[in-house]
């Protein structure tokens, strides 16, 4: 699976869009970009994914660069129950012969200011 | 709800003693897998099975055992703990069809 790269951490407003960077530049052509958040040591939790169009629902936007090289999650509208480590994850769909193991990295750690 | 419960959810034990922590899902998910988190390695995956009666090891089995009789339970048997896998740990379903994969709550085990 290929390697992904997240700032370690950043801030946000309350009320205002979160914008997470994911690069994933090894990417290939069988792979998706997962994004999943872990809530202070709660399990983690699944948000989206997408393997090359923008993919939105009730949680958060993803938006993969046509290259396919990186990707941004974005939380419209921050509150702070969304401050939480978010992991940007990239493998091959098991249909395709991917692994099924998630391969989580450092993530960033997003905090939703007042 | 579709949901992954872990029990039990919180449990300090001696070097040596065996303990069991449960396993269940209602999804009817074939993949289960166990991860465990500690501080600056991340999530690390102990075990996984992608079926009934398929059990294969992850990148940090050593220690651990897993059995999966049914499709709902994967319990995780640690025969006789040592303080090192004092960590949390997390049970995982999901996957094949299904792209997401849901998380327990987590079980904290401190072992003395």
């Amino acid at each position: 699976d290929a390697k992904t790269t997240q700032p370690p951490s950043m801030d946000c407003a309350e009320g205002r869009a979160a914008n997470l960077p994911c690069n994933h530049s090894t990417i290939s052509g069988n792979e998706y970009v997962y994004w999943y958040r872990q809530i202070h040591s709660q399990g983690p939790q699944y948000i989206i994914h997408g393997l090359k169009n923008n993919e939105t629902n009730e949680m958060a936007s993803l938006i993969i660069t046509e290259d396919r090289k990186s990707s941004t999650l974005i939380l419209p509208h921050a509150t702070l129950r969304d401050t939480a480590v978010y992991y940007c994850i990239v493998r091959a769909s098991f249909t395709q012969g991917g692994s099924e193991k998630l391969v989580f990295g450092k993530g960033t750690k997003l905090t939703v200011n007042p | 709800e579709a949901q992954v419960t872990q029990n039990p959810r919180y449990l300090i034990t001696v070097t040596g003693k065996k303990l069991t922590v449960t396993c269940s899902q209602n999804m009817n998910h074939e993949y289960m897998s166990w991860y465990r988190q500690d501080p600056g390695l991340g999530l690390r995956q102990i075990y996984y099975s992608m079926n009934v009666e398929v059990t294969d090891k992850g990148d940090v089995p050593e220690g651990y055992k897993v059995s999966r009789k049914e499709k709902r339970n994967f319990p995780l048997i640690l025969e006789s703990p040592s303080p090192n896998q004092t960590s949390l740990y997390f049970c995982a379903s999901g996957g094949g069809y299904s792209y997401e994969q849901y998380f327990g709550p987590g079980t904290r085990l401190t072992v003395t």
